[in-house]
């Protein structure tokens, strides 16, 4: 059981370049996402997902993109990079159902545009 | 649009001393609300609150829920210098959860 496993850890990237974020989860969790992080600043939502085949937009989707073709993988595309998108990235996941459940983490994703 | 705020955003407190960390949220379509320690990598996990008026405590840290008035406390007693960190509270909904911004709360020794 791995948990969820984030890659890159880091990554720098030119103006315009483009890339794919790796989020996948052993767990058979329902529900994954995608946040960023800013120096000083909490985490914000930018995508996230409810299954396979379902995502929807958070706080700050803009220049992102997502998709869910299975229940394990959730990745995250930045289509043409900005240094805006400079950040550090949480892929998470946990189940839906039920009263509440506890959210994990990926370790994170440091990114630089440059 | 749903928030969830924190309060105060920045704590500065010495050894010893006891914080109260504040969390509030608006939406009602509500599961559970967590709370998250973040030092310099991912959160990692402190609470979970499902229910009003039922407190949770691990060592030092306790943490309760009320879902009258939408809100959730976290309490540290005789803080150390390891508690220094970004607190994050986080509202589970039913399809979705929502972040606060969190409290930095730096422990002087």
């Amino acid at each position: 059981n791995a948990g969820v496993t984030q890659t890159p850890k880091f990554q720098v990237l030119k103006t315009g370049q483009s890339m794919t974020l790796q989020c996948a989860q052993d767990m058979n969790h329902e529900y994954m996402s995608w946040y960023r992080q800013d120096p000083g600043m909490g985490l914000r939502l930018i995508h996230y997902s409810v299954g396979a085949g379902i995502t929807d937009q958070g706080e700050v989707p803009n220049g992102y993109n997502v998709s869910r073709s299975t229940t394990e993988d959730f990745p995250l595309r930045l289509l043409s990079a900005a240094p805006s998108q400079t950040s550090v990235y949480f892929c998470a996941s946990s189940y839906i159902r039920g009263p509440g459940n506890t959210i994990y983490f990926g370790e994170g994703s440091w990114l630089t545009v440059v | 649009e749903d928030k969830v705020v924190q309060s105060p955003l920045s704590l500065v407190v010495h050894e010893g001393d006891t914080v109260t960390l504040n969390c509030s949220y608006e939406v009602t379509n509500f599961r559970s609300l967590l709370w998250y320690k973040q030092e310099k990598k991912a959160p990692t996990f402190l609470f979970m609150l499902t229910s009003s008026g039922i407190e949770k405590k691990s060592g030092r840290l306790s943490s309760i829920l009320d879902k009258k008035e939408l809100f959730s406390i976290l309490n540290i007693t005789a803080t150390q210098t390891g508690d220094s960190a970004v607190y994050l509270c986080v509202r589970v909904g039913n399809n979705d959860m929502r972040f606060g911004a969190g409290t930095r709360l730096t422990v002087k020794p």
